[in-house]
């Protein structure tokens, strides 16, 4: 069955501390993967689309990574205005669909 | 280029009664699709039209039901109202049914009493 985890669930970083953010996934071929940033109250803003395991995309102070079985969104030198909800969603190449995770929640504090 | 908008913004509707959300794509975009947003259950798919055509569907029952129009504008209906169909609901469109990029509306917050 098609899945997507992200980890953790919420994270509280300290304006400065630059972390990541994890999206594992099992779909029977990878067709894209994407991020999304939702603020509350909002529908999701699209961040990124990555389509093979080894690219990476950048803006501003956000870079996603993919592998074969996850992505990672890491955040450089957060600042309070980052502060949202990350979350990821995968399309496999059988359906024409996609599976969102659950979402990280970035708090980061001044 | 104008987003996604969606209409209403906000509902409050009562148990048993009927509900219909409507959603402008962007101009140009012609694949609609419809989410459900909850605390418990994250985003979860609805349905999808294309071409006026329902062409995907989640795992909702049939009190949820969509159509698209040949201008794409889409809307959503939910009858016979239940508490737990209190959410956000997210409508996203896409340029065709083949595109990779969806980009999503404000969403209707529906509250269900």
């Amino acid at each position: 069955e098609d899945q997507v985890t992200q980890s953790p669930e919420a994270l509280r970083l300290q304006e400065g501390e630059s972390s990541s953010l994890n999206c594992s996934y099992t779909v029977s071929g990878l067709r894209g993967l994407f991020w999304y940033r939702q603020d509350p109250g909002k529908g999701p803003e699209f961040l990124f689309t990555l389509y093979s395991a080894g690219e990476e995309k950048e803006k501003e102070r956000l870079k996603a990574t993919l592998t074969k079985k996850e992505s990672f969104l890491h955040i450089t030198a957060p600042k309070p205005e980052d502060s949202a909800t990350y979350l990821c969603a995968v399309q496999p190449y059988n359906f024409n669909k996609f599976y969102f995770g659950s979402g990280t929640k970035l708090n980061v504090k001044p | 280029k104008a987003g996604v908008t969606q209409t209403p913004r906000y509902l409050i509707k009562t148990r048993g009664q009927q509900v219909t959300l409507s959603c402008s794509p962007i101009s140009g975009h012609r694949s609609v699709s419809w989410y459900q947003q909850t605390p418990g259950q994250g985003l979860q798919f609805l349905f999808e039209y294309f071409s006026e055509t329902q062409r995907n569907k989640g795992n909702f029952p049939g009190r949820f039901s969509g159509r698209q129009f040949s201008n794409s504008r889409s809307e959503m209906n939910v009858s016979t109202l239940e508490l737990g169909d209190s959410a956000l609901y997210l409508c996203a469109s896409r340029e065709d049914f083949g595109a990779y990029e969806q980009y999503f509306g404000p969403g209707t917050r529906l509250t269900v009493t």
